[in-house]
């Protein structure tokens, strides 16, 4: 079965620093991979997702993430962070195959510091 | 832009009480989960459901839970007899092939 392993708990960066989140995920095929972010008492918001193709992928507030295969990682990344990005970011694999679930991370609290 | 829709955001019950959480699924999608998220924790997998019948269900999805599709618009989780433990977020999402989910904002349910 998939999983996802989000190793930092918390991550607290400084407005303006750039920002790397980690997930790892285990299986055995080629996974779609997906981040979302969850605001305090909030839903979840899709940023960005990889089905195929390119490995760096584009996603919304700015946001990239790099597929690794080599590494079964899926990083998130963004150049220079803002106040509004303090939140918590979840990584979240699937098999795609039909019906089939998503597997959410533990998530990483990002902390912004002014 | 089409959205899940989830009713109501917030509901109170006393423990022992059933309570059903409601969801509007995107309209031409096919597949339908409910997830799990208590206050600090992951989002866990509770169930799918797809062609009217549950296709997948996790341990925490025991015989307290059900599901139903009443009606062409609406999928439905009732939890019969609510514990403390079942305090947490729901959230319902839908996906045409499986491989995309759309979440909905959410239920927070507190059992008191």
């Amino acid at each position: 079965a998939q999983s996802v392993t989000q190793p930092d708990i918390h991550i607290t960066v400084s407005e303006g620093a750039s920002l790397e989140l980690r997930c790892n995920y285990s299986y055995g095929a080629t996974p779609y991979l997906f981040w979302y972010v969850q605001s305090p008492g909030q839903g979840l918001q899709l940023l960005l997702k990889y089905f195929s193709g390119d490995t760096l992928v584009q996603g919304i507030k700015g946001f990239e993430a790099e597929f690794k295969r080599s590494q079964s990682s899926f990083n998130l990344r963004k150049p220079s962070v803002h106040w509004s990005d303090a939140a918590e970011y979840f990584c979240a694999v699937a098999t795609g195959n039909r019906d089939d679930k998503i597997i959410f991370g533990k998530g990483t609290r990002l902390h912004i510091l002014p | 832009e089409p959205e899940v829709t989830q009713t109501p955001s917030h509901q109170v019950t006393q423990m022992g009480q059933e309570v059903i959480l409601r969801c509007v699924p995107i309209s031409n999608h096919l597949y339908f989960y409910w997830y799990r998220q208590i206050l600090g924790q992951k989002v866990e997998f509770l169930v799918s459901f797809y062609n009217n019948e549950i296709s997948e269900k996790s341990e925490i999805f025991d015989d307290q839970f059900s599901v139903e599709r009443p009606d062409g618009s609406n999928f439905t989780l009732k939890i019969r007899s609510t514990k403390l433990e079942d305090s947490a977020m729901y959230f319902c999402a839908s996906s045409t092939t499986g491989a995309e989910a759309f979440f909905g904002q959410g239920t927070r349910l507190t059992v008191v």
